[in-house]
């Protein structure tokens, strides 16, 4: 089974609005972390934003928050006031303990078009 | 600019030689992990370090070891190279092993190995 679902391989967005990216998870650790990351076409990981599995507040950076529904297993990426720069690849990544380590997974990512 | 740094940043070579790609962690960093990431594809985690000593394995096939050293550098060794073993190899580094805090990694720019 996916730990972590990323179900949009694509998506446009028109500049200067909303968007949301969605993530699933799945996990039986009771600490774990979620983390979205951004690959623009140059090819660097770009942290953007973390949310703890005990955070009781959804995790806000900037023009980023994250819709963290812990019940659903959803950690949704919103990016508010869409840019061009914007444009990327959009990774959700989960922090778990397994088998006595911490160990990262991401998902398969989505790829964000901000059309102008 | 993470901190971390990658070299080379493109490497060519022939099916069936061997490669070895060097990253350099934050200052302060303990922790190094490896991360493989083919066209189009998610990170695949390979294996992690936490201050000399193997931490976490993932992926990692055999043909392939790492190890990471008294100054924190590390080294991911590729041998018998085929042509799928063409990726991007990001290295990331943080704090800690893992625990309950934020422990975000940030990545290198990566090395992009072509086996040709």
């Amino acid at each position: 089974a996916q730990k972590i679902t990323q179900t949009q391989p694509g998506m446009f967005v028109q500049e200067k609005e909303a968007v949301t990216l969605d993530c699933t998870y799945d996990t039986s650790d009771p600490s774990y972390g979620l983390f979205w990351y951004k690959q623009p076409s140059s090819g660097e990981m770009i942290f953007l934003i973390y949310q703890g599995s005990y955070d009781q507040q959804n995790a806000t950076e900037g023009r980023y928050s994250l819709n963290f529904q812990k019940a659903r297993k959803s950690a949704n990426l919103v990016i508010s006031a869409s840019q061009l720069g914007d444009s990327a690849m959009y990774f959700c990544a989960m922090r778990e303990l397994s088998s006595g380590t911490y160990k990262y997974i991401f998902g398969t990512g989505t790829r964000l078009k901000v059309l102008a | 600019d993470s901190g971390v740094t990658q070299t080379p940043k493109h490497l060519i070579t022939a099916t069936g030689q061997r490669v070895t790609l060097r990253c350099s962690p934050r200052s302060g960093d303990l922790s190094v992990y490896w991360y493989q990431q083919s066209l189009d594809q998610g990170l695949q985690f390979l294996i992690q370090y936490y201050n000399g000593e193997e931490r976490a394995k993932g992926n990692i096939l055999e043909r392939f070891s790492a190890q990471q050293f008294p100054d924190l550098h590390s080294e991911l060794n590729l041998s018998s190279l085929e042509l799928g073993d063409s990726a991007l190899y990001f290295c990331a580094s943080s704090v800690e092993a893992g625990g309950s805090s934020y422990n975000e990694q940030f990545f290198g720019p990566g090395t992009r190995l072509t086996v040709l």
